[in-house]
């Protein structure tokens, strides 16, 4: 069974880093790419980045590029997406979710809420 | 990289049908046939419903169909439901991996 369980949200003030954490179980993130799409209140879906399995690197949403960076821990079957210099734009529900096999996003967690606020 | 544009809100009796358009650019659907459709409930995690413009994953009920035509991709639900009363999100690849919709609430009459 798939499970993707994202953790390490939470308040944080301009400026200052995050790192959020999504653990995968029922399969292996050394096959499958896995993006993060956020959802700010009120508002819809965003792309945010993608961890490419293969090659083993991110690419980033141009609202996030220099600022946020994937990386990956095998032996914990998880990937992280280390969030610097955020601001009140960054405020959303995360999500991480798995890429498809039909360049599609084929299972996703519930989400982990980062709310950056003075 | 812009959004793909949807319609904020649709509604539907019971037994009818909906459809949801969404309309983007050379840079995503008119060039790819990687078009997918979420279901979101509130609180809940996103559900895959269609991919690659018109495929149902297993599971998914047939009331579920999509299609594209130009610059522009549909998201057609029919016998509505009460459960299908949720925001739905288009999405394609992009020029810079994936872009999305602006999503659309349904409404269930």
């Amino acid at each position: 069974q798939v499970q993707l369980v994202e953790s390490g949200g939470g308040v944080v003030q301009p400026g200052r880093s995050l790192r959020l954490s999504c653990a995968a179980s029922g399969f292996n993130l050394n096959v499958f790419g896995m993006h993060w799409v956020r959802q700010a209140p009120g508002k819809g879906l965003e792309w945010v980045s993608f961890f490419s399995a293969e090659e083993a690197r991110g690419f980033y949403a141009d609202s996030v590029k220099g600022r946020f960076t994937l990386s990956r821990d095998k032996s914990k079957n998880t990937v992280y997406l280390e969030m610097n210099s955020l601001g009140v734009e960054d405020t959303a529900l995360y999500f991480c979710a798995r890429d498809g096999p039909h360049w599609d996003v084929d299972w996703w967690g519930q989400g982990t809420l980062v709310t950056v606020s003075s | 990289q812009s959004a793909l544009t949807q319609p904020a809100s649709v509604s539907g009796s019971p037994g009818q049908s909906i459809t949801i358009s969404c309309t983007g650019t050379r840079s995503d659907i008119v060039n790819y046939n990687y078009v997918s459709w979420y279901q979101h409930h509130p609180g809940k995690a996103p559900k895959l419903i269609i991919y690659e413009v018109n495929n149902r994953p297993s599971g998914v009920p047939n009331r579920y169909s999509g299609s594209r035509s130009g610059n522009t991709a549909s998201l057609t639900i029919s016998g509505l439901q009460a459960e299908d009363e949720a925001d739905y999100y288009c999405s394609s690849k992009g020029s810079i991996i994936r872009v999305f919709g602006g999503g659309t609430k349904l409404t269930v009459l």
